[in-house]
């Protein structure tokens, strides 16, 4: 079945240090690809997304591109602050199947020192 | 836009009862509605799947008449918790999904709510 692997966290930078997490996917067909952002105690926010291969994606410094032939859409910002503290969710939905499920990664968790 | 709401934010509650939580989206008609269960530390693990008008489809291994869904409007969705547990207690997500657009192509979630069954 379809799923989504994400690098374990948790991930500890020093400010304006440079983020990657991985994350890589297995998928039949045509999937859309999402960063989703939860801060503590919060919902999920949208970070970005990209609907095709070799689409970019980008938000807030965020960047990641859905690359089909290696089927992974890591997520990478040049430079981390405190506030970006939080934890990473990679999913994937495809649009016209299975009622719109999202399918989730298990989550990386970012830690950001001043 | 593509606002979505949950009611209430955080709930105790005592063993035995029972607790309604609403999920609504704001500003745009949510024909699909799911309902997540996240634990501390854990990524989110879907529950079910409620289409306006008709019964939810739950996610294997949860319990139906444990966790009563109804979507009753294209606006809203509700998850009651029956005769609630404190192995019940955890943070519940829900999101919408509309008919067509930006709403279709994605899911908006709500804000979460934060259950404790004492």
């Amino acid at each position: 079945g379809d799923s989504v692997t994400q690098m374990e966290g948790p991930v500890t930078l020093s400010e304006e240090a440079f983020l990657t997490i991985n994350c890589t996917y297995t998928a039949t067909g045509y999937p859309s690809l999402f960063w989703y952002v939860q801060y503590p105690g919060e919902g999920l926010q949208l970070l970005l997304k990209a609907t095709k291969a070799d689409d970019k994606g980008s938000n807030k410094g965020f960047e990641a591109t859905y690359r089909k032939e290696t089927t992974s859409f890591h997520l990478e910002k040049g430079s981390v602050q405190v506030s970006d503290s939080a934890v990473y969710f990679c999913a994937l939905l495809k649009v016209y199947n299975q009622g719109g499920k999202l399918i989730f990664g298990q989550g990386t968790e970012l830690s950001v020192k001043p | 836009g593509a606002v979505v709401s949950q009611h209430p934010s955080w709930v105790i509650c005592k063993s035995g009862t029972s607790v309604k939580i609403e999920c609504r989206s704001l500003d745009f008609q949510a024909t699909t509605m799911f309902w997540y269960r996240q634990f501390p530390k854990q990524s989110l693990m879907l529950m079910a799947t409620s289409n306006e008008g008709s019964k939810a489809t739950y996610e294997q291994g949860v319990e139906k008449d444990k966790f009563l869904i109804n979507h009753a409007s294209l606006t809203l969705s509700t998850l009651t918790v029956t005769s609630a547990h404190p192995e019940d207690s955890s943070f519940y997500i829900c999101s919408a999904r509309g008919t067509s657009g930006r709403e279709y192509n994605e899911q908006f979630f709500g804000p979460g709510t934060r259950l404790t069954v004492l």
